[in-house]
């Protein structure tokens, strides 16, 4: 069976700090794979997705990056941190890309707080 | 844009009771229609799911209903436990990457 892995769980970062989040993928090949953030009492929102190695697809520009080095492996990235970046980034994957409409599976998140 | 509109916010029942919770979405193109359970400190959880082409799906306690034409769908969980307690998401997709989800409904289960 398929699962995936973020961590950390939590992270404590002084403004201005670089950041780097993980997550990898077990049990599939090819997965689309997608990170989001879930700002209090919202809903979740798309940062980044990938179909394939090296491919990536922003949807808000912003401070962040996302890079995807290996196929099962998904790093979202900054240089700097700001306040605003504080909140909770989840991860998650889907089936490969030639199929549509797959659901989507998430991990348990990073409580990312800036100080 | 694309939005998706969830009702109610938080949501309190008795143990034993039903529970419903709605949403609207705005893109006609849409054609699947998941829902997440997130516990407290946890990702979210696929628990439901509707393609477009169904108006109905059941999983023992939990069924979810869609109304094309009316762009809205639903929720109902029956006999509701403690352990139902959670945060509810939908969400609409249409064809794409793209999930658009709704704000969340915070269900209380009182024993």
């Amino acid at each position: 069976s398929q699962t995936i892995h973020q961590w950390p769980a939590t992270l404590v970062q002084p403004v201005g700090s670089p950041l780097s989040l993980e997550c990898t993928v077990e049990g599939t090949s090819n997965p689309n794979l997608y990170w989001y953030r879930q700002a209090a009492g919202r809903g979740l929102q798309l940062l980044f997705y990938s179909v394939g190695i090296g491919q990536i697809s922003s949807e808000v520009p912003q401070n962040l990056s996302a890079s995807r080095p290996q196929d099962r492996q998904f790093i979202l990235s900054s240089k700097k941190l700001l306040l605003s970046d504080s909140g909770f980034y989840l991860c998650a994957w889907s089936p490969p890309s030639s199929l549509s409409n797959q659901p989507q599976h998430f991990g348990d998140g990073t409580r990312l707080s800036i100080l | 844009g694309e939005n998706v509109e969830q009702h109610p916010s938080t949501l309190s029942v008795q143990e034993g009771d039903s529970a419903v919770i709605k949403c609207t979405y705005s893109d006609s193109a849409s054609n699947y229609f998941p829902w997440y359970k997130q516990e407290l400190g946890k990702g979210p959880q696929l628990i439901i799911d509707i393609r477009s082409n169904v108006g109905e799906k059941k999983d023992q306690r939990i069924a979810v209903t869609l109304n094309k034409t009316a762009k809205h769908f639903s929720l109902h969980i029956t006999e509701t436990q403690p352990e139902d307690s959670a945060v509810y998401f939908c969400a609409a997709s249409g064809g794409t990457y793209k999930y658009i989800f709704g704000t969340g409904t915070r269900l209380k289960v009182l024993a």
